[in-house]
């Protein structure tokens, strides 16, 4: 079955640094990706949606200054978490839709995550 | 808005029970509708799906039909196993674009031997 990945799958920084959180699609290309952050006892927020070769579309109310996404390749996208503080602590998934297909499954990755001292 | 609400878990069981996690979405536009699975330590899967009133979804012994006049797309498994302890996810495509999906906020379920 189609496989995503993410790196790391855990992470703690200092307040002020920068993270970077991968999404890789390992066995499929994904013009589409998609990351979600998830609180805990929430349900997974849709926080932007990437696409290989352009700019990534955010939801309303995330900034796209802080979550910096770039998808350079068809099997790769990468969340840039800048300038973290401790409210950014949270649960990163991502999940791809296979380039190409015409129903809407997503695939996802295990998560990663981030802590924010 | 496009939503949707599923019951709080956590869920426990005991091997054999049978299982219902309610789910209910708000009725905007035409979506389909989802279940997915997280088991521990991995990421989500999905479980089943529906793209249309009256569709039922099924898998691995688990079912649900998608509702419109109830606006319910419930999970059932009549005979619940220990290796079913997981997460479940209930899920909406939004109106505004298929491809974006909104979940439901997680039902933990746990079967006992």
């Amino acid at each position: 079955g189609a496989v995503v990945s993410q790196h790391p799958s855990w992470v703690i920084c200092k307040s002020g640094t920068s993270v970077k959180i991968e999404c890789r699609s390992l066995d499929f290309q994904a013009t589409t990706m998609f990351w979600y952050r998830q609180f805990p006892k929430q349900s997974l927020m849709l926080m932007a949606t990437s696409n290989e070769g352009s700019k990534a579309t955010y939801e309303q109310g995330v900034e796209k200054d802080k979550f910096l996404i770039n998808h350079a390749s068809l099997t790769l996208s990468t969340l840039t978490v800048t300038s973290a503080h401790p409210e950014d602590s949270s649960f990163y998934i991502c999940s791809a839709r296979e380039t190409g297909s015409f129903g809407n499954e997503q695939f996802f990755g295990p998560g990663t995550r981030l802590t924010v001292l | 808005g496009d939503s949707v609400t599923q019951m709080e878990g956590p869920v426990t069981l005991s091997e054999e029970a049978f299982l219902t996690i309610n789910c209910t979405y708000t009725a905007t536009g035409y979506p389909s509708l989802f279940w997915y699975v997280q088991y521990p330590g991995e990421g989500l899967q999905l479980l089943l799906k529906a793209t249309k009133a009256d569709d039922k979804g099924s898998n691995k012994g688990f079912e649900a039909t998608y509702r419109k006049e109830t606006t319910s797309f419930h999970l059932e498994k009549g005979s619940v196993q220990v290796s079913d302890s997981a997460v479940y996810f209930c899920a909406r495509t939004l109106s505004g674009g298929y491809q974006k999906v909104t979940f439901g906020i997680g039902t933990k379920l746990q079967v006992i031997p």
